[in-house]
């Protein structure tokens, strides 16, 4: 099992550029989630997903959308990229709400 | 909101020395997870506790969680450079996981 994929490692965008960032599981998780990592911040929730077709928000959800169409994939879309959304994305998967996280290897966004 | 501090921000030790570090919160938690990130990995879980005063031993780890629920502790033993990373504390309250901010831990050979 590959567990939790995502494409790409790094990434380069200007400012206003739209692009989205890939994930995907093997391990037939229902919950998938987004977070981003900044220095001394830790790991905000930007979106989750507690199966496919539906989606909510956490709690940096602006400038980003998601979509959940099938239960392995979880794209993670910014629309209009901002210098301030520079930072380390990470997907994560989980059987349910409650249970532990499995993370993908994360990208490295820069917005210039 | 639901915060979780974590301490001390940064450590670095010798190999061999013994260290703890603290994830402490207003907040009560049905269960707290702790997870190790290496330079640019992803984060890896390495523990749950559930249990108020609950202990768990992983080798040279060691998690406590504290009797009320609102902190916990892990201690290593005879630390190793390969213990070197970002150790994060996670508490999950009213359906929603939070993460610290992370202890940064060097150990030096």
């Amino acid at each position: 099992n590959a567990g939790v994929t995502q494409t790409p490692k790094f990434q380069v965008l200007k400012t206003g550029q739209s692009m989205t960032l890939q994930c995907a599981q093997d391990m037939n998780h229902e919950y998938m989630s987004w977070y981003r990592q900044d220095p001394g911040m830790g790991l905000r929730l930007i979106h989750y997903s507690v199966g496919a077709g539906i989606t909510d928000q956490g709690e940096v959800p602006n400038g980003y959308n998601v979509s959940r169409s099938t239960t392995e994939d979880f794209p993670l879309r910014l629309l209009s990229a901002a210098p301030s959304q520079t930072s380390v994305y990470f997907c994560a998967s989980s059987y349910s709400r409650w249970g532990p996280r499995y993370f993908g290897p994360g990208t490295r966004l820069t917005v210039t | 909101t639901q915060l979780l501090e974590q301490s001390p921000q940064f450590l670095s030790i010798q190999e061999g020395e013994n260290l703890t570090v603290y994830c402490n919160s207003s907040s009560v938690f049905s269960s707290l997870q702790w997870y190790r990130q290496e330079p640019g990995e992803g984060p890896v879980l390495l523990v749950t506790v559930v249990t108020g005063g609950e202990v768990k031993k992983l080798k040279r780890l060691t998690f406590q969680f504290g009797d009320a629920r609102k902190d916990s502790s892990l201690h290593i033993t005879a630390a190793q450079p390969g213990d070197t990373g970002l150790y994060l504390c996670a508490g999950l309250g009213n359906e929603k996981l939070t993460f610290g901010t992370g202890t940064r831990l060097t150990i030096i050979p």
